[in-house]
């Protein structure tokens, strides 16, 4: 399983692209990198995941290195209500287990 | 996206009874389920792996005769926490696998354990 590793805390102005790296330096070759956030105890919130390319949806771009060590997430336009706790994981193609680091806390500041 | 939902969503209970928490995946079939706990500002820790008909694996250091995990059907999965004691008391959440989108992965809304 991808060991995770990611800054505990990060602030960015609002307005402004947030980038959020994770470091998976143990990411197997069919491991799916996957980023969540969770708001205040609620359920995790899916963002986004990706396996070599890098990825885009409606709410973030996902960089994954080419020796897939580690990746990016980025919120291109942070919101006030993008204040979160990421979490970066991986999942193996065929659903073993997902598994998640300690996550960043993320501020948006007006 | 599918929809998974975890009843009830808040708990409080006497130590020494048992809680049952359900999962339910409303719009897909779920090959795959996973419980996990939450203490107050951590990560969440994965408890088990239950797969529909067979067995669930457990994580280590998870008691499997505590935490019990039942996966009936290919909708529902069920943690039953036996004997419950207030160092139990967490936020529980589980998380489900589509059976044909087998790289994606949606949780329930959580629930709050309390026991006193």
């Amino acid at each position: 399983d991808a060991k995770t590793t990611q800054p505990p805390s990060m602030d960015c102005a609002e307005g402004r692209a947030a980038n959020l790296p994770c470091n998976h330096s143990t990411i197997s070759g069919n491991e799916y990198v996957y980023w969540y956030r969770q708001i205040h105890s609620q359920g995790p919130q899916y963002i986004i995941h990706g396996l070599k390319n890098n990825e885009t949806n409606e709410m973030a771009s996902l960089i994954i290195t080419e020796d897939r060590k580690s990746s990016t997430l980025i919120l291109p336009h942070a919101t006030l209500r993008d204040t979160a706790v990421y979490y970066c994981g991986g999942i193996i193609q065929g659903a073993q287990k997902l598994v998640f680091g300690q996550g960043t806390r993320l501020t948006i500041n007006p | 996206g599918a929809v998974v939902s975890q009843h009830p969503s808040w708990v409080i209970c006497k130590s020494g009874t048992s809680v049952k928490i359900e999962c339910r995946s409303l719009d897909f079939q779920a090959t795959t389920m996973f419980w996990y706990r939450q203490f107050p500002k951590q990560s969440l820790m994965l408890m088990a792996t239950s797969n529909e008909g067979s067995k669930a694996t457990y994580e280590q250091g998870v008691e499997k005769d505590k935490f019990l995990i039942n996966h009936a059907s290919l909708t529902l999965s069920t943690l039953t926490v036996t004997s419950a004691h207030p160092e139990d008391s967490s936020f529980y959440i589980c998380s489900a696998i589509a059976r044909t989108r087998d790289t994606e992965a949606f949780f329930g809304q959580g629930t709050r354990l309390t026991v006193v």
